[in-house]
């Protein structure tokens, strides 16, 4: 069981909007930035969004994340079959003294 | 381009032992957090360990506490987890990390070990 929370599944049509979710608690994600990857089958993560919204250089602006309190979310905008992905949202836990990751979404696109 | 490639992985017996390296190309290797990130077959990622700049600040999982070490030598531009008596759940693809929380973030490519009699 993953200390953070995120929905197993997600789907949308091309041209959607898309919102994954991502649970946590005062100890990590309450007190902490959060990350966002994405991973493909048979590869490694790649790095979406850290510090809560801020996206690295490449990736595309329909990706942004957001955080309020002890949840964030990352929302994607015009779908696109390329999107179709496993995605991890990510944070320190001051508490375990641990980097926890959610338990990953897989997004479909339908 | 800065890439960092991971060796070391193997099968290896219960109880034996393996150390996985992680070789950086870039030079800015000494001035970054390193981590190591693994998953498991057909599984979530899970975050094993971390280290500082400097090699003197460490933090693992509970579950590999007395068991791994993670260290560096940022001369040789290179990360390191000594893997002591492995178990069967230590199956997974081992990933070192750069800056994991940062805007630096790089990963490697992923480096299989296999627990298995």
């Amino acid at each position: 069981q993953s200390v953070l929370t995120q929905p197993p599944s997600a789907s949308g049509t091309p041209g959607q909007r898309v919102i994954i979710s991502c649970f946590g608690s005062t100890s990590n994600i309450g007190s902490n930035t959060v990350s966002w990857f994405h991973q493909l089958p048979g590869t490694a993560p790649k790095l979406l969004i850290y510090s809560n919204n801020q996206r690295p250089s490449g990736v595309p602006d329909r990706f942004s994340g957001s955080k309020s309190g002890t949840s964030a979310s990352l929302a994607i905008n015009g779908l696109q079959s390329e999107d179709e992905s496993d995605y991890y949202c990510a944070a320190w836990d001051g508490r375990l003294n641990v980097v926890v990751f959610g338990g990953g979404t897989k997004l479909t696109v339908l | 381009e800065e890439q960092l490639v991971e060796s070391g992985g193997d099968l290896v017996q219960p109880g034996g032992c393996l150390r996985l390296s992680c070789a950086g190309s870039g030079s800015t290797f000494s001035t970054h957090w390193m981590d190591w990130v693994r998953q498991a077959p057909g599984k979530g990622l899970e975050w094993v360990a971390n280290i500082n700049e400097d090699g003197n600040k460490k933090n693992y999982v509970d579950s590999v506490k007395g068991r791994f070490t993670i260290s560096r030598d940022n001369a040789k531009k290179s990360l390191y987890l000594q893997m002591n008596d492995l178990r069967a759940e230590d199956t997974a693809v081992y990933y070192c990390a750069r800056d994991l929380m940062g805007a630096s973030c790089l990963w490697g490519q992923g480096i299989l070990v296999t627990v298995s009699s």
